[in-house]
């Protein structure tokens, strides 16, 4: 009975790297959601998606990020030409249906840039 | 954008002790929640929160939705160790909502 998994754990980059973080909700949730904590900081919502569609993605940086949840497969969020103030933690959550209160948080990856 | 302040930042407190933290806003949010954050995890949620003037418990926490609909608190009774962590407030414009605005976090440090 998997929680919702995230990988990788730790992520190193340098700068101007691609970054990839990959989310696999629980079974039988369809939704996820995104957020960034950066150091001593509470979580950023980033971006909501459902199946092969982005739902409300006001938290996203305008240029260089993008997230995507295909109908087969994890939830992919795309960090382009990393700069050192991508540097934070990520988590995903999942939920069975579009409800707050159900969200189920990854452990998270830590992205570090070099 | 809407903000959630919460207090305090952090405390050090002997096991055994009571803990209390609240969450304000300027906005009034809907649904209240509170995760606990242990150090390279991700938040787990301890309460969750609907209506105004709402006092939830799990075991040795209590909850309330203020009745203003724009501040909570969390209490923990006698603390032990394994309260050790951060915890955060979390609160949703809209009951049902899918985004959360989270509180900056008070960490508790417990001395045994």
């Amino acid at each position: 009975n998997a929680g919702v998994m995230q990988n990788p754990r730790h992520l190193v980059r340098r700068r101007g790297q691609e970054a990839r973080l990959r989310c696999s909700p629980m079974k039988g949730h369809s939704h996820v959601y995104w957020y960034r904590q950066l150091p001593e900081e509470g979580l950023k919502f980033m971006v909501y998606l459902q199946k092969e569609n982005i739902i409300d993605e006001s938290g996203m940086p305008k240029e260089r990020f993008s997230a995507e949840f295909p109908k087969e497969g994890p939830s992919i969020l795309r960090i382009q030409q990393v700069v050192r103030g991508d540097s934070a933690a990520y988590f995903c959550a999942s939920s069975p249906m579009g409800q707050s209160y159900g969200y189920t948080f990854g452990s998270g990856t830590r992205l570090t840039v070099v | 954008g809407q903000q959630l302040n919460q207090s305090p930042q952090s405390m050090f407190i002997q096991e055994g002790e009571d803990v209390s933290m609240n969450c304000t806003s300027s906005s009034i949010f809907n649904t209240w929640l509170w995760y606990k954050q242990d150090p390279g995890e991700g938040p787990v949620l301890l309460i969750a929160l609907y209506k105004a003037g709402e006092l939830t418990s799990n075991g040795r926490l209590t909850a309330q939705f203020g009745i203003t609909r724009k501040d909570s608190f969390l209490n923990i009774s006698a603390s032990i160790p394994s309260d050790v962590g951060i915890y955060f407030c979390a609160g949703a414009l809209i009951q049902g909502a899918q985004k959360l605005v989270f509180g900056q976090g008070t960490r508790l440090t417990i001395n045994p």
